[in-house]
């Protein structure tokens, strides 16, 4: 069984900076894409980030790019997402997600982790 | 830049069918698109129900469907049950790299 367990979010002033991890289990981690999905409260869903299984490469959306790097450790079965340069609209809920393959559609999710970016 | 559109709520009768669709604001939706569904009830993960225009997730079962519709991606729910009173999202792959959602229906089932 897939298995997806976020964790790393908190409060965090504007411009901080938080470190997100997802840790997963039930499946041969190196052979999917990953993706970060969030949903700031009471909104719909939005694409952040997604990463290729070996790593090699990245994505992101414009409200995120260059402020936030999408990252794996395939030895660790681990998925983080350096988040710095935090804005009031990044408060969301993060959502890891088990992709196909390669990047196309998120099928596993997560249970998130809140991140409320405020001073 | 391209939206991804959805009905922003729908409403369908117990027993009775409803289709959900997603598109562009620029363009037709097509399988290249790779279009997923999911379904989200409040303070819960979202459920992957579709992905690839038409292929069910594991456990999902064939009251729902997925399809093309003219030029739009579609997702149909037959039979419909209390418990299917959800939020709905479409994705789609739009090269790249990149996915975007669209802003989701509110489906009521009264």
């Amino acid at each position: 069984e897939v298995q997806l367990l976020e964790s790393g979010g908190g409060l965090v002033q504007p411009g901080g900076s938080l470190r997100l991890s997802c840790a997963a289990s039930g499946f041969t981690f190196s052979s999917y894409a990953m993706t970060w999905v969030r949903q700031a409260p009471g909104k719909g869903l939005d694409w952040v980030s997604s990463i290729s299984g070996t790593g090699s490469s990245s994505y992101y959306a414009d409200s995120v790019k260059g402020r936030f790097t999408i990252s794996r450790d395939n030895s660790k079965n681990t998925l983080y997402l350096q988040m710095n340069g935090l804005r009031a609209e990044d408060t969301a809920l993060y959502y890891c997600a088990r992709d196909r393959p390669t990047v196309t559609t998120p099928l596993s999710w997560g249970q998130g982790t809140m991140v409320t970016v405020s001073s | 830049q391209t939206v991804v559109t959805q009905e922003s709520s729908f409403s369908v009768s117990p027993g009775g069918t409803v289709t959900l669709t997603c598109g562009l604001t620029s363009g037709s939706v097509s399988t290249t698109y790779y279009p997923g569904w999911y379904q989200q009830t409040p303070g819960q993960a979202p459920r992957t129900l579709i992905y690839s225009t038409n292929t069910r997730s594991s456990g999902v079962p064939d009251r729902f469907s997925g399809s093309i519709l003219g030029n739009k991606a579609a997702l149909t729910i037959t039979g419909a049950q209390a418990d299917d009173e959800s939020d709905y999202y479409c994705v789609l792959y739009m090269g790249s790299g990149i996915l975007v959602f669209g802003g989701g229906t509110k489906l009521t089932v009264l």
